[in-house]
């Protein structure tokens, strides 16, 4: 059974457009997150939500929103794609919110946008 | 934010050899992992390990909190452990993690 999936895996599209990319998790875990992997390799967080509550937003810019429809769901949507949003976007989920916990991560979703 | 440190940043390896790899991190953390991530991309969890000693097959690791760093040991490699290996952490009070730039390993049969 997969723990943490992301749909779709891979997503090409052009400059402009709105794209979202979803993510579940089976855990029964109460946080999840959404980290950006750079063309260099670099993981960096950009969203973290606890019980459907935002608790992390780092310097991303507003066309990324992040949405939890419960705590199993974290929703990436991107408006107005840009060339330097290519990259591949995880989806990370963990116990417990409170107290840094094992986080598991999804299979990554490789976004092109030309 | 915290800050981590991997070294090397590349190496390789012949098959059966036995490796090394650092993490040092600028603060006291309670969550460090290890994560191997394989040429498909996938990010797979090696070790979850604030601090002691574990062990899973031919990895182990040790963390020593005190004095702010994690090793990484592989042994007898073989050339599924190509790959990149992150070390990432979380400080005190906080939910990300921060990785580190990673070792890329390449084991040559």
């Amino acid at each position: 059974d997969t723990a943490v999936s992301q749909t779709p895996k891979y997503l090409v599209t052009q400059m402009g457009n709105d794209k979202s990319i979803k993510c579940e998790q089976n855990l029964g875990h109460d946080t999840m997150y959404w980290y950006k992997q750079d063309s260099k390799k670099f993981l960096k967080i950009m969203f973290s939500y606890n019980n459907k509550e935002l608790i992390i937003n780092e310097t991303v810019p507003n066309r990324f929103s992040p949405k939890s429809p419960d705590k199993a769901h974290l929703n990436l949507h991107i408006n107005s794609l840009e060339l330097g949003d290519s990259a591949v976007y995880f989806c990370a989920s963990s116990r417990i919110g409170q107290v840094a916990n094992e986080q598991f991560f999804g299979p990554g979703t490789r976004l092109t946008v030309l | 934010g915290i800050q981590v440190e991997q070294s090397p940043p590349d190496l390789i390896l012949q098959e059966g050899a036995n490796s090394t790899l650092r993490c040092n991190f600028s603060d006291s953390v309670n969550n460090l992992q290890w994560f191997h991530q394989n040429p498909w991309g996938q990010l797979i969890n090696l070790f979850y390990i604030p601090s002691g000693t574990k062990q899973n097959g031919r990895l182990s690791a040790t963390t020593v909190a005190t004095e702010r760093y994690s090793l990484l040991y592989i042994s007898s490699s073989q050339t599924t452990d190509s790959g990149v290996y992150f070390c990432a952490v979380a400080g005190s009070n906080d939910y990300k993690l921060s990785f580190g730039a990673g070792t890329t390993v390449t084991v040559r049969a």
